[in-house]
């Protein structure tokens, strides 16, 4: 199957700063992909929709300005939390579509867990 | 609104057989996906089903009613390994994924 690649797992930060994550799908183009945050004991919330060379697509509630999306290529999404707090501490999961399975079902990739002290 | 419902948490015994069930409403139907997810892991891609009637993979199964919008997972010859979180995703009709909260599902010995 598909292969998408999320970096960094994990991540301690200090409040006030900034943190990038990185999601590569590695053997398929995605000109869409898709942010997720969980929560402990939680289902998925996603975030926003991430359109290779397009502004994302944030769902309600999701600030735009603190959680900035850029898809620059067709491989690799990227999710920057800005001013990071603790209350942003959370497991953040990338995921993909391969349009060519008829499926459409979502690859994931690994999560980074971020932790904001 | 849209909607999900699967139980918070099952516990089977090892060897067994497990049933995990998933109901919706939504907006329109587009597939249901299940989706395995270990704890601190990304989720698992299990089963689609489109159409009525069971899916078989392997030890793992998945029916779809579309009447009655509903949709089960069957495990059989349970292992330990399959101790996880089973989440439930229904595409609407604008081909968004609605996520259910995931059943939490204990193997003991």
């Amino acid at each position: 199957g598909a292969v998408v690649s999320q970096h960094p797992s994990w991540v301690i930060c200090k409040s006030g700063t900034s943190v990038k994550i990185e999601c590569r799908s590695l053997d398929f183009q995605a000109t869409t992909m898709f942010w997720y945050r969980q929560f402990p004991k939680q289902s998925l919330m996603l975030m926003a929709t991430s359109n290779e060379g397009s502004k994302a697509t944030y769902e309600q509630g999701v600030e735009k300005d603190k959680f900035l999306i850029n898809h620059a290529s067709l491989t690799l999404s990227t999710l920057t939390v800005t001013s990071a707090h603790p209350e942003d501490s959370s497991f953040y999961i990338c995921s993909a579509r391969e349009v060519a399975l008829e499926t459409g079902e979502l690859f994931f990739g690994e999560g980074s867990r971020l932790t904001v002290l | 609104g849209q909607n999900i419902d699967q139980p918070t948490e099952m516990t089977a015994t090892e060897g067994a057989i497990v049933q995990i069930n998933c109901t919706y409403q939504t907006s329109g139907f587009n597939g249901l996906f299940w989706y395995q997810q270990h704890a601190g892991e990304a989720p698992t891609f299990l089963s689609y089903n489109v159409l009525d009637g069971l899916e078989e993979k392997g030890r793992f199964s998945s029916f779809l009613s579309r009447s009655k919008g509903y949709s089960y997972l069957l495990l059989k010859e349970l292992q330990m390994k399959d101790s996880a979180s089973y989440l439930c995703a229904v595409r609407d009709s604008n081909y968004q994924l609605i996520w259910g909260a995931g059943t939490k599902l204990i193997i003991k010995p």
